[in-house]
């Protein structure tokens, strides 16, 4: 059974501080996602990542995969207030499956 | 293009009664989904529908019965509300090129059992 771990759920950072959010999984999968969602909204697709090493940057964000070691990471540079939301990050089962298993989300609160 | 939308927004049920939260799409997307989320648990898949014509079980089905009246429209009926079943229910749909199997979500509906 394919299981989801992102960590930390939450996080306080300052602005202008750099940090990375993990998403780690148990079984073998060749897709990751990572999702945004504002308090009170729905979730937005930040980046799609389909193979080992792929790296996807946008903007402050920058999010990497490493199948073998089975983690994603989501990269934070210089973090700014409105980048304040919650992440998800979801992961697809190997095998096409097109369920999703989505870890529990980090709350990201970027202070001035 | 309105992607996904679901109705209602907001909704208040009383224990036992029943009400149906609609879903639709007009990306032409196959598969459709119904989650639920809760403070901490992260989203969760009740039940999601492949094509039309099929649907299959979710983390979380009891309490929950589907429809999936057409490629558009994908529907999650609560027969006899019960509080546990407050939450935020998102609908999402997926499609396209096959490899990317991206999930784009709906508004979502805000539902208290009382």
């Amino acid at each position: 059974e394919l299981k989801v771990e992102q960590n930390p759920l939450f996080l306080s950072m300052q602005e202008g501080k750099n940090y990375t959010i993990y998403c780690n999984y148990s079984t073998t999968s060749d897709r990751l996602y990572w999702y945004r969602q504002d308090p009170g909204k729905s979730l937005e697709s930040l980046f799609v990542l389909l193979s080992n090493g792929a790296v996807k940057q946008e903007g402050r964000l920058m999010a990497s995969l490493d199948t073998k070691a089975r983690l994603s990471t989501l990269h934070i540079t210089a973090a700014v207030h409105d980048l304040s939301a919650t992440y998800f990050c979801a992961v697809g089962p190997q095998g096409g499956s097109e369920k999703l298993v989505f870890g529990k989300g980090t709350k990201l609160t970027v202070n001035p | 293009n309105a992607g996904v939308t679901q109705t209602p927004k907001f909704q208040v049920l009383k224990t036992g009664q029943s009400m149906t939260l609609q879903c639709a799409q007009d990306m032409n997307h196959n598969s459709m989904y119904w989650y639920r989320q809760d403070p901490g648990m992260g989203l969760r898949l009740i039940y999601y529908s492949a094509s039309e014509g099929t649907t299959d079980k979710g983390e979380v089905p009891n309490g929950y019965n589907v429809s999936r009246l057409n490629k558009r429209e994908f529907s999650l009926r609560l027969e006899s509300a019960a509080p546990s079943q407050t939450s935020v229910y998102f609908c999402a749909s997926t499609g396209g090129l096959v490899v990317m199997n991206e999930q784009f979500f709906g508004p979502g509906t805000r539902l208290t059992v009382l």
